[in-house]
C-alpha cells in the first residue's frame, strides 16, 4: 500500500549523538507534518512543509531540531546532540492539499527513538 | 489558543455495548474537530471529522461522533462495541494559521484509551 512510510521503526542512541528521522510521504502529497508523541501523551505539532517550503517551524523545541524537505517529496528530521528528554515517538503525516483546510493527515508509524 | 480535553484516561465497556469516549474543546471560530484511533506500535488512523452541517457525523468502521455546539463537545459513539475496537482514540482541533491560505496543523488531547472487555 502507498502510506506514508517512516524509518527507521525504533532507534537508539547515546545522550550526545545526533540522529536523523525519515519520512517518505504518500506520492504527490503537498503537505507534510512532523509530531513528537511522549509516553503516554497525544502528539503534538513540530514543524510543518508545503512542498519544499517549511512554514512553520514553531513547535520545534530547540535549535537542536531541524527538518528539511529539500524536493518536496522525502522529509528527514534531524535532531543533534540528543538529550534524554528526545526520547519519545516522531510521527510524520501528510496531506493532499496545501492550502485546503479540512483534509485529513495520513499518519505514518513512527519512529520510537530512546535516548540512553 | 484552540485546545482540546479529553476527562477519560480509560473507558471500560462490554463488547456490544454502546460505547461513548468524550471530548470537549476550546477554539475561536469555527471549530473543525477530528477523531483518529492508534493502535499498539501504530500511526493515527483517521476515523471522522466535523466540518460544518450536520451535528451527527459518520465515520469509519461504524464510529460516529455528536458536536455540540452549546456545550463545545464532540464525542465519539458507536452502537455496538467490538473487542478489536480496543485502542487508544485521539481528538482533535484545527490550530489554523494563516500561511499560504491555511492549513490544518492538529492540536490533539491527551487520548483516551477503550478497553473493550468479552
Amino acid at each position: 500500500g502507498a502510506g506514508v512510510s517512516q524509518s527507521p521503526r525504533y532507534k537508539v542512541a547515546k545522550r550526545g549523538q545526533d540522529v536523523a528521522l525519515r519520512c517518505d510521504p504518500i506520492s504527490g502529497h503537498v503537505s507534510l507534518f512532523w509530531y513528537q508523541q511522549a509516553l503516554g501523551q497525544g502528539p503534538e505539532f513540530l514543524t510543518y512543509f508545503q512542498n519544499e517550503a517549511q512554514l512553520d517551524k514553531s513547535g520545534l523545541p530547540s535549535d537542536r531540531f531541524f527538518a528539511e524537505r529539500p524536493e518536496g517529496s522525502v522529509s528527514t528530521l534531524k535532531i543533534q546532540r540528543t538529550q534524554q528528554e528526545d526520547s519519545a515517538v516522531y510521527l510524520c503525516a501528510s496531506s493532499l492539499g496545501g492550502g485546503v483546510r479540512n483534509q485529513p493527515q495520513h499518519f505514518g508509524d513512527g519512529t520510537r527513538l530512546s535516548i540512553l | 489558543a484552540q485546545s482540546v480535553a479529553q476527562p477519560e484516561d480509560q473507558v471500560n465497556v462490554a463488547e456490544g455495548n454502546p460505547l461513548t469516549v468524550k471530548c470537549t474543546y476550546s477554539v475561536s471560530g469555527n471549530p473543525y474537530l477530528f477523531w483518529y484511533v492508534q493502535y499498539p506500535n501504530r500511526g493515527l488512523q483517521f476515523l471522522l471529522k466535523y466540518i460544518t452541517g450536520d451535528n451527527l457525523v459518520k465515520g469509519s468502521y461504524g464510529f460516529e461522533a455528536e458536536f455540540n455546539k452549546s456545550q463545545t463537545s464532540f464525542h465519539l459513539k458507536k452502537p455496538s462495541a467490538l473487542v478489536s475496537d480496543s485502542a487508544l482514540y485521539f481528538c482533535a482541533v484545527r490550530g489554523f494559521r494563516e500561511f499560504s491560505g491555511g492549513y490544518n496543523k492538529l492540536i490533539f488531547g491527551a487520548g483516551t484509551r477503550l478497553a473493550v472487555h468479552p
